[in-house]
């Protein structure tokens, strides 16, 4: 099947620094790419749409400007939490759907990075 | 509005038997798929099984089977002969498949937590 990759897996960072988490298509170019955040013993909650080349759609209630995200190619979107704070602490997963020529319809996930803000 | 409903917070099986997992959900979209997923304690989504609105018989992948009444808007994950390794989150979710001049996002429900017992 399809393999997205994330990285860090795993970052802990102090309030106030910046952290950057690349999503990766490995062996698929994916047209669109989408940003979760999970909070322990919740489900996924829908942060943005990406698509390569243009600026992200963001879901009501996500801050923009704290979450950055940039779709530079067809296999790489990053997401940016800048000034992270404590709150910001969660398990954040990226998902991406192929342009063409894979018949199952699903998105396939990231392994998800778990983010701590000290 | 798209919204998918899980009211299992927990469940318990036995190894070896089977196990329904409820998912109901609600949607305008004349066309929409359906999915579910397992996430173990490690975090990824694993994608179990996908039926499609128009599809005319349920779906089935090895273990699992969804059992899909359209006209109750329900689907439900049937794990047969359940298994240790089962242990997990599981998720359903809803994507419309109409053609929105993007791709259409993916919908999860609030999980259950399925515990397999030997």
């Amino acid at each position: 099947g399809a393999v997205v990759s994330q990285h860090p897996s795993r970052v802990i960072c102090k309030s106030g620094t910046s952290v950057k988490i690349e999503c990766r298509s490995l062996d698929f170019q994916a047209t669109t790419m989408f940003w979760y955040r999970q909070f322990p013993k919740q489900s996924l909650m829908l942060m943005a749409t990406s698509n390569e080349g243009s600026k992200a759609t963001y879901e009501q209630g996500v801050e923009k400007d704290k979450f950055l995200i940039n779709h530079a190619s067809l296999t790489l979107s990053t997401l940016t939490v800048t000034s992270a704070h404590p709150e910001d602490s969660s398990f954040y997963i990226c998902s991406a759907t192929p342009l063409a020529g894979l018949a199952v319809l699903e998105q396939f996930f990231g392994p998800g990075t778990r983010l701590t803000v000290l | 509005a798209q919204k998918i409903t899980q009211t299992q917070p927990g469940m318990f099986v036995q190894e070896k038997e089977a196990v329904t997992l409820d998912c109901t959900y609600d949607t305008s979209d004349p066309s929409y798929g359906l999915f579910w997923y397992k996430q173990p304690s490690s975090g990824e989504m694993i994608f179990l099984i996908y039926q499609g609105s128009y599809d005319q018989q349920n779906a089935t992948e090895g273990r699992y089977s969804l059992n899909f009444q359209k006209a109750r808007k329900s689907a439900n994950l049937v794990i047969s002969a359940s298994q240790l390794g089962d242990s997990a989150m599981y998720f359903c979710a809803m994507r419309g498949l109409y053609f929105s001049g993007g791709y259409n996002k993916l919908i999860f429900g609030a999980g259950t937590r399925l515990a397999v017992h030997p």
